[in-house]
């Protein structure tokens, strides 16, 4: 198994500022991803954190606003950039071990933008 | 990806069981059967995956029928704290990794 910690928890940020999660495994895992999840609704991936790569995103997303870093295989961070109040939403960290695994998840971090 | 469907919301009471059934009929060979369970302000947790037929751990069984075209959760005897989200994913053999959710099912447990 594995444990996923992120940090900040939550937090509440100014429109036009750019704010940068952490998440941190215990064991060195395969693979780390990055979802988004508007209260109330499904998960949606952002993206796959690549390790000593550039991260592949999904349709929707792109590089300039979601900045990913993966500098080892139990790291990896998410910058939401230039915020709006849309960028409201709770961003999860998962990570796997191998093929056909479960997927682990952070706790998520709660962001309000105002 | 295959595409997944599910109840949108359940409801139950304490002790009953619980059958929470997801359609996939795009699901491939190589394709695996997991499911995930999330509580308010937590992230998703894995319950069990499957291939085929029957599994069963401590939490839940999963039943899949031969032409694996869906699935069902059961979860035996149900109390307050499984009430959730529950997700149902279908994910490919080889390479690929990601994991990609469908909107799920909230199941409500009453007393």
């Amino acid at each position: 198994s594995a444990v996923i910690s992120q940090k900040p928890s939550r937090d509440i940020c100014q429109r036009g500022t750019s704010l940068t999660i952490q998440c941190q495994v215990d064991s060195q895992v395969t693979m780390m991803f990055w979802y988004r999840q508007q209260p109330g609704q499904s998960l949606t991936l952002i993206a796959t954190a690549n390790q000593g790569s550039e991260a592949t995103y999904e349709s929707g997303f792109v590089i300039d606003k979601f900045p990913i870093s993966r500098p080892n295989l139990t790291f990896s961070t998410l910058t939401v950039s230039n915020m709006s109040p849309e960028d409201s939403s709770i961003y999860l960290c998962s990570a796997e071990t191998g093929m056909n695994t479960e997927a682990f998840f952070g706790q998520g971090t709660r962001l309000t933008v105002v | 990806l295959a595409k997944t469907t599910q109840p949108v919301s359940m409801d139950s009471y304490e002790g009953q069981e619980v059958n929470i059934t997801c359609s996939h009929n795009n699901i491939a060979t190589n394709d695996y059967i997991t499911w995930y369970q999330q509580f308010p302000s937590q992230g998703p947790r894995f319950i069990i995956q499957g291939y085929k037929t029957k599994v069963t751990n401590e939490v839940a069984s999963l039943f899949i029928p031969a032409d694996r075209k869906s699935s069902t959760l059961s979860l035996p005897r149900v109390s307050l704290s499984d009430t959730a989200v529950y997700y149902c994913l279908v994910g490919e053999g080889t390479g690929g990794f990601k994991t990609i959710f469908g909107a799920g099912t909230r199941l409500f447990v009453k007393a």
